[in-house]
Formats: C-alpha cells, sequence, structure tokens
C-alpha cells in the first residue's frame, strides 16, 4: 500500500507556480521521496527525488520539511504541458524495493 | 531513442486467449519492472527482475500470468486464458539497481 496521501485534484494558471503537497507522515529515516508524473496515455516520468535536503532540477524543487512528515514540488512555472497526474512516492534508500503507486494528484494547468 | 521500448502499443483479444508483450530495457539497466494500471488507479506492481532473476511477485500476478527475463535483457510478459479484468495499460521500467527508474510507453490491452 501507498505510504502517502495527495489531494486528488489541483487546478493551477498558466505560468504561475504549482505547488502539489504530500504528507508522508510515517517515513522512516531510509526512506527518500520521488515524484513521478504521468500525462495522459503515457507511462509515468520520473522528476525528482530527496532525502531530507530541498532539491532542485531542471523540472521542479522539492521542498521536504523539517520532521520529513510531509513534501511540497514545486513546478515554477507551470504551463499546460505540466497537465497530468503528479505521484508522491516513498521509496526505502537501499534494498530491493519497487516503486508503490498511490493514486496521485491530478493538476490541470488552464489557460 | 534508447528508452524503455514496449510491443506491441496496443493489443485487443478476445476473452480465453493467450497474449504475451515483450519490454526492451535501456540497455545497461539490470532491474526490470512490470506493473499493470486501469482507468483512474495508480500503476500497481506486478513483478521485477535483476539480471534473469525474478526477485518479488505481487499477489495480483495470478497463475495465469508469468514473466521472463531469459537473458538478462528484453522480458516477456503472457498473459493466458484472458479475462475481461484483464483490460489495462501494461507498463515496463527499468533501473540501474536502485536508482531512478524509466517507464516505457505501456501496452494498453482490450480483452473483448
Amino acid at each position: 500500500d501507498a505510504k502517502t496521501t495527495q489531494p486528488p485534484s489541483m487546478d493551477c494558471a498558466e505560468g504561475r507556480a504549482a505547488n502539489l503537497p504530500c504528507n508522508h507522515s510515517t517515513i522512516s529515516g531510509n526512506e527518500y521521496v520521488y515524484w513521478y508524473r504521468q500525462i495522459h496515455s503515457q507511462g509515468p516520468q520520473y522528476i525528482i527525488h530527496g532525502l531530507k535536503n530541498n532539491e532542485t532540477n531542471e523540472m521542479a524543487s522539492l521542498i521536504i520539511t523539517e520532521d520529513r512528515k510531509s513534501s511540497t514540488l514545486i513546478l515554477p512555472h507551470a504551463t499546460l504541458r505540466d497537465t497530468a497526474v503528479y505521484y508522491c512516492i516513498v521509496r526505502s534508500r537501499g534494498g530491493n524495493t519497487p516503486l508503490v503507486f498511490g493514486k496521485g494528484t491530478r493538476l490541470s494547468v488552464i489557460a | 531513442d534508447t528508452g524503455v521500448s514496449q510491443d506491441p502499443r496496443h493489443k485487443i483479444t478476445k476473452r480465453g486467449q493467450n497474449v504475451t508483450f515483450r519490454c526492451d530495457p535501456i540497455s545497461e539497466h539490470n532491474r526490470l519492472y512490470w506493473y499493470r494500471q486501469t482507468l483512474g488507479q495508480g500503476p500497481e506492481f506486478l513483478t521485477y527482475f535483476q539480471n534473469e532473476a525474478q526477485l518479488e511477485k505481487s499477489r495480483l500476478l495470478s497463475d495465469r500470468f508469468s514473466a521472463e527475463r531469459p537473458k538478462g535483457s528484453f522480458s516477456t510478459l503472457e498473459i493466458q486464458r484472458t479475462e475481461q479484468g484483464d483490460s489495462a495499460m501494461y507498463l515496463c521500467a527499468s533501473s540501474l539497481e536502485q536508482s531512478r527508474a524509466f517507464f516505457g510507453q505501456g501496452t494498453r490491452l482490450t480483452v473483448v
């Protein structure tokens, strides 16, 4: 079962920042937070991941709270092409665990 | 394109028939995963391989399902005696060890 809780849907105006929250209150010390997204009829696409420090790449920023019980994915300037389902996933640092997906958040970017 | 490749992209089959899907991972990736996704749900894990060894199988993988990765490269997923409930998108992903996974475009199966 997924270890994360996300809102089922969100809207964002084009050009504005999209802030997608995720709760993972039972996360353990050796678990990473991963974010993937899935555009309609495509396979999931990796966005970013982090352990405890904030992370940024060319796609997004990931802000993890100090207690690591929640995080926020930030798309700084959302475009229509960012409309997708965004999945927040907790995964152990080592070992052989596959990604476990929940239902994610359906982000609609509106012109 | 050196991404994960799945074939076919779409498959329509009659109930009771057998179907086989193929996945070609990124060449240096030693881990290969199969997922199933139904409408409105996130992908559900089915099974995964490290090289040619099948290391984990979900309880979703009934006896009618079998997966192989004979030489540690491409993989096949076979469904025998298909049922309407098998209609779904079947996704394959690969990774190098525990690093981030790359997904293919999926095979959409429709059982009529």
